[in-house]
């Protein structure tokens, strides 16, 4: 139980594209989805929260107009990286979780390459 | 840009010991606590996880301890394994929200 898939696992991508990155909860319903960001050998950075249904709160320096977060339904969300530049590369990882102080399941994570 | 990497810990051990990862943690209003493994290029994997009402929980291989008095938590694994040779954060919910706040991690090397 508790999986979480994320789609795609790596993406290459132009510089000034924009970029769509799912999250799914495959055995439950997730009421609140998290999207981190990690560099290498560095821990994970939140981004934002998101709950079913409302706006993702963002976290302080993440800028909401360049990652774009939907949170349509219990088991989906999706973070869009608009107009992506190079110094987005790096490797997203979402979570979810079905309630306060639940477990946050991680997703697989994304690679994404901005040339 | 990118931070500038920063070294991770690292622990090295032989297969067949036992390993002890350590972690501080900040909040002492913090009350759920997890461990989470990840292995390179993949997502954290959740691993146990301890509520602030306990000092002592254990799974298959592996033993989470929490002392709120000196805000620490360790994971114990016994007789490691070259799989179990990942990088290991513990994160802590400070109750307040849905929030996670991560460690910084410690890599665990098991040679064989």
């Amino acid at each position: 139980g508790a999986v979480v898939s994320q789609h795609p696992s790596w993406v290459i991508c132009k510089s000034g594209t924009s970029v769509k990155i799912e999250c799914r909860s495959l055995d439950f319903q997730a009421t609140t989805m998290f999207w981190y960001r990690q560099f290498p050998k560095q821990s994970l950075m939140l981004m934002a929260t998101s709950n079913e249904g409302s706006k993702a709160t963002y976290e302080q320096g993440v800028e909401k107009d360049k990652f774009l977060i939907n949170h349509a339904s219990l088991t989906l969300s999706t973070l869009t990286v608009t107009s992506a530049h190079p110094e987005d590369s790096s490797f997203y990882i979402c979570s979810a979780s079905s309630g306060y102080q639940e477990t946050q399941y991680f997703g697989p994570g994304t690679r994404l390459l901005v040339l | 840009g990118e931070s500038v990497g920063l070294h991770l810990p690292t622990l090295s051990v032989q297969e067949g010991d036992n390993s002890i990862i350590n972690c501080a943690y900040s909040n002492s209003a913090s009350d759920y606590f997890i461990w989470y493994k990840q292995e390179s290029g993949k997502g954290p994997q959740f691993i146990i996880d301890i509520r602030s009402n306990m000092d002592k929980r254990q799974g298959q291989r592996v033993t989470v301890l929490l002392n709120k008095t000196v805000k620490h938590l360790s994971l114990q694994i016994a007789a490691t394994q070259p799989g179990d040779s990942a990088v290991y954060f513990c994160a802590e919910n400070p109750g307040s929200n849905y929030k996670l706040t991560f460690g910084k991690g410690t890599l665990l090397t098991v040679n064989p």
